[in-house]
C-alpha cells in the first residue's frame, strides 16, 4: 500500500498549479484521501478530505475556495490544486490515506510547493 | 472547531528515559485521538489510534490513554530513534485538527 506525490513545485504568484497523489496496493475508491499541509518551520494543518467514489468533500474554512481537490478513478490519482497561488501557499503537501473516520493509515512522500516572486 | 493543545513544546531526555507528552483538547472527544511521529521534513507515521490502541509494527514502549478532553502519549524506555515531532489529531469531528507538536530530543 502506497500513496505516491508528484515532484517540487516552483511558482510564482497568481499562477496556477495541481499536484498529484497516487494511489497503489489497495482499494483506491473505499479509502478517502486527505490533504495535510506544513508551512516552513509549523506544524501540520488539516486542509480537507475527498471520496474517490463520489468525490464528496470536506475542507477546511481556512482554504475553502482556495483550493480544489479532486481524482481521476481510472488512474488511482487525487488531486489538490489551485488557480492562483499565493506565496503563503508556500508548504509541505502530504496526502494521507483514511479508512472511514479513522486515522491517517498510509501517507504520502509529501510534495513542497515554492511560491515566489 | 477544535482546538488541540500540546504540552511540552519541547522535551529533551536521555536513553532509557520514560517521557509524557500530554494533548488536550478544546471539546470532549470521546477516545477520536490518534499520535503521529514525525522526523524532519518527512511524511508523519500512526502511532497510536482511539486514543490507545498501538498500531501494527509500533514498539510496546509507546502508549497512549486518556479520553474526553486530556490524553498522554508514553514512551517508556526512550531510544535514539525516538527523536522527532509528537502530534496529536483528533478525529471526532470536522475540521479535523492536530496539536501544535512536541519536538523531542535526545541528550
Amino acid at each position: 500500500v502506497q500513496l505516491v506525490q508528484s515532484g517540487p513545485e516552483v511558482k510564482k504568484p497568481g499562477e496556477s498549479l495541481k499536484i498529484s497523489c497516487q494511489g497503489s496496493g489497495y482499494a483506491f475508491t473505499s479509502d478517502w484521501i486527505n490533504w495535510v499541509r506544513q508551512m516552513p518551520g509549523a506544524g501540520l494543518e488539516w486542509l480537507g478530505r475527498i471520496y474517490p467514489s463520489d468525490s464528496f468533500t470536506n475542507y477546511n474554512a481556512s482554504v475553502q475556495g482556495h483550493v480544489i481537490m479532486s481524482v481521476d478513478k481510472p488512474s488511482n490519482t487525487a488531486y489538490l490544486q489551485w488557480n492562483t497561488v499565493k506565496a503563503s501557499d508556500t508548504a509541505m503537501y502530504f496526502c494521507a490515506r483514511h479508512r472511514g473516520s479513522g486515522p491517517a493509515l498510509t501517507w504520502g512522500q509529501g510534495t513542497m510547493v515554492t511560491v515566489s516572486s | 472547531d477544535i482546538q488541540l493543545t500540546q504540552s511540552p513544546s519541547f522535551l529533551s531526555a536521555s536513553v532509557g528515559d520514560r517521557i509524557t507528552i500530554t494533548c488536550r483538547a478544546s471539546l470532549a472527544i470521546n477516545t477520536y485521538l490518534a499520535w503521529y511521529q514525525q522526523k524532519s521534513g518527512k511524511a508523519p507515521k500512526l502511532l497510536i489510534y482511539d486514543a490507545s490502541t498501538l498500531q501494527s509494527g509500533v514498539p510496546s514502549r509507546f502508549s497512549g490513554s486518556g479520553s474526553g478532553t486530556e490524553f498522554t502519549l508514553t514512551i517508556t524506555s526512550l531510544q535514539p530513534e525516538d527523536f522527532g515531532t509528537y502530534y496529536c489529531q483528533q478525529l471526532n469531528s470536522y475540521p479535523l485538527s492536530f496539536g501544535g507538536g512536541t519536538e523531542v530530543e535526545i541528550k
